[in-house]
């Protein structure tokens, strides 16, 4: 299993512009989430999804699309970027939210380090 | 919300120093999980607690689950070089929803 997989691994952006942050887990995950990570404020959930075609917001959802077509794919949409969207964002999955235990453990990508100049 | 206390925010320790930072929270988790975050990489789980007062240990590292179910803490016996990384807890409530600590950043002091 490759586990959860996140491209690109770095990407720098002028402000305005958009694009699409890849997530993909090959574990048949029933959850998915995007994390930022910014320093001193530990991890903030931004978009999460219970399965396909089921989404929610997070903490931190403004400027942030998402959606789940399939159960391997989540990705994660920046509509007009922002210089206060220079981050490092991660990708994250687990078996659940519904249940509790080793269901809620949650497996992370790699991360993606996005500047937005 | 629910809030979520870490600390300390940084430790400086010597090589074979133990280690132990701990999470308050304003409500009761049903879970505990702590995670290590290398430089450059994305967290990785290192113990699970599901039950309070549960004591878990994975190699020198030994996690609790508080009786009252606000808190936990982690410890690290002998540290090592590649122990320096953030580490964060993470607990989940009656929704299951995780929330996470700020992070425990550890430093060797060469």
């Amino acid at each position: 299993n490759a586990g959860v997989t996140q491209t690109p691994k770095f990407q720098v952006l002028k402000t305005g512009q958009s694009m699409t942050l890849q997530c993909a887990q090959d574990m048949n995950h029933e959850y998915m989430s995007w994390y930022r990570q910014d320093p001193g404020m530990g991890l903030r959930l931004i978009h999460y999804s219970v399965g396909a075609g089921i989404t929610d917001q997070g903490e931190v959802p403004n400027g942030y699309n998402v959606s789940r077509s399939t159960t391997e794919d989540f990705p994660l949409r920046l509509l007009s970027a922002a210089p206060s969207q220079t981050s490092v964002y991660f990708c994250a999955s687990s078996y659940s939210r519904s249940r509790s235990g080793s269901y809620n453990e949650q497996f992370f990508g790699p991360g993606t380090r996005l500047t937005v100049l | 919300g629910q809030q979520l206390n870490q600390s300390p925010q940084s430790m400086f320790i010597q090589e074979g120093e133990d280690v132990s930072m701990n999470c308050t929270s304003s409500s009761i988790f049903n879970t505990w999980l702590w995670y290590k975050q290398d430089p450059g990489e994305g967290p990785v789980l290192l113990i699970a607690l599901y039950k309070a007062g549960e004591l878990t240990s994975n190699g020198r590292l030994t996690a609790q689950f508080g009786i009252t179910r606000k808190d936990s803490f982690l410890n690290i016996s002998a540290s090592i070089p590649s122990d320096v990384g953030i580490y964060f807890c993470a607990g989940s409530d009656s929704n299951y929803q995780l929330i996470w600590g700020a992070g425990t950043k550890l430093i060797i002091k060469p």
